[in-house]
């Protein structure tokens, strides 16, 4: 069965400093993963996806994320925090033929000055 | 533009009342989805549809009822058994055929208790 685990619910770091969230997956097949973000009492907005073509993503906003399928991760990457960057970022991985969406609970990033 | 729409984008339930949310694109997708989003929860999935007049349970359909009697609209409604719906309510979208493509989201609701 899918799942995915996101270490660490809260970050915070300072602006200007590297942004790191992490995300673990299980899955029997190879993976589609994508990273989310959720401004408040807003919907989710893709930041990028990885579909089996080149492991290092690259997103919107300056995100990255890149594939490691050895350590089952795709952990998402800022060279340097912004200020707008604070926001509740989710991880989700699915299947080819399985046409869910299984999402990690969630990191919210906190930046400060 | 194209996109998901959500409405209202807040709602009061009294006791013992239904009441339903409305979600509609204007992607041309063929499947469709209900999220409810807790605090510290993530998304769990509520129910889903990949095409007109056929949907599916997801994790926790208990309390809640969908239609998709056109493509474009999946309204999901809040039964009076669901007693704790306080929560947010996100819809989403894809295209069916393609498991690598993402789900488009709306905007959500937020729906409380008087």
């Amino acid at each position: 069965a899918q799942s995915v685990t996101q270490l660490g619910s809260h970050v915070s770091v300072s602006e200007g400093a590297l942004v790191l969230l992490r995300c673990n997956y299980s899955s029997s097949v190879p993976p589609y993963l994508f990273w989310y973000v959720q401004y408040p009492n807003q919907g989710l907005q893709l930041l990028l996806k990885y579909t089996s073509a080149a492991t290092l993503v690259k997103g919107i906003n300056g995100f990255e994320a890149e594939f490691k399928k050895s350590e089952t991760s795709f952990h998402l990457t800022k060279p340097s925090a912004h200020m707008s960057d604070a926001a509740e970022y989710f991880c989700a991985v699915s299947e080819e033929g399985y046409n869910k969406l299984i999402f990690g609970a969630g990191t919210r990033l906190a930046v400060h000055p | 533009d194209g996109g998901i729409t959500q409405s209202p984008k807040y709602l009061f339930r009294k006791e013992g009342q239904n009441v339903t949310l409305s979600c509609e694109q204007n992607l041309n997708h063929d499947a469709m989805y209900w999220y409810r989003q807790d605090p510290g929860q993530g998304l769990r999935l509520i129910y889903y549809s990949q095409i007109v007049n056929d949907f599916q349970k997801g994790d926790i359909a208990e309390g809640y009822s969908v239609s998709r009697e056109k493509k474009e609209s999946f309204p999901l409604t809040v039964t009076s058994a669901q007693k704790n719906p306080t929560a947010f309510y996100l819809c989403a979208s894809s295209n069916r055929q393609y498991s690598n493509q993402p789900q488009h989201f709306g905007d959500g609701t937020r729906l409380s208790i008087l």
